[in-house]
């Protein structure tokens, strides 16, 4: 079982659409992450988000951390092939020793 | 600044043999972290090092350990390939390794098994 669901696995859209990606726990976290990767290279750190319902924008990008710190969001207004990429929702644990633990990821193209 | 640099990035070996792979921080970071990246399993934790001591370990087998040099550079190393090493490794570096203190990744290095 994964710490972190991350919904959906797959997105398609054309350009100009609006979108949402899921990442959901069981567990509370101090905060959370959220990365893209491209193809070729490592994940780029997006956005940290660390008080219950907080919200942070980045551009067409919303990011909300649900308010019992569970779960987050990420949605993409008027998405442009260039959000093309792999999203990662990412936690660090203290309790294991530090660690920074990953969603399985939502792949996500964006057709001109 | 320089970012994290990776090599090689791309590498074929076959069953049985041992690889190392060589990770550069970025310059004044002291962590570094090892991740395996496959289509199945998604990014996975391997190991940190802190200033040449690993503070972490993921769950993996044994054939995959690592160690960081005093200038903050690190090694991982495999030995006895299987083919389910086939994969992307990723290494990450940050100022403490710790929270929210952000990681910043290498391009990685791609692994195939044969």
């Amino acid at each position: 079982t994964q710490l972190l669901e991350q919904s959906p696995q797959f997105l398609s859209i054309q350009e100009g659409e609006n979108l949402t990606v899921y990442c959901n726990s069981s567990s509370v976290f101090s905060s959370l992450q959220w990365y893209r990767q491209e193809p070729g290279e490592g994940p780029v750190l997006l956005v940290t988000v660390v008080t219950g319902g907080e919200v942070k924008k980045l551009k067409r990008l919303t990011f909300q951390f649900g308010d019992a710190r569970k779960d987050s969001s990420l949605h993409i207004t008027a998405a442009q092939p260039g959000d093309t990429g792999l999203y990662l929702c990412a936690v660090f644990l203290y309790n294991q020793g530090g660690k920074l633990i990953f969603g399985q990821g939502t792949e996500l193209s964006v057709k001109p | 600044k320089a970012g994290v640099t990776q090599t090689p990035r791309y590498l074929i070996k076959t069953r049985g043999q041992q690889v190392t792979l060589s990770c550069s921080p970025i310059s004044g970071h002291r962590s570094v972290s090892w991740y395996q990246q496959t289509p199945g399993q998604g990014l996975q934790f391997l190991f940190e090092y802190f200033s040449e001591t690993q503070r972490n370990k993921g769950n993996f087998p044994g054939r995959f350990s690592g160690r960081q040099f005093s200038n903050s550079r690190s090694e991982m190393n495999v030995s006895t390939l299987e083919l389910g090493d086939s994969a992307l490794y990723l290494c990450a570096s940050s100022k403490t390794g710790q929270g929210t203190d952000t990681q910043y990744f290498g391009p990685g290095t791609r692994l195939t098994v044969l």
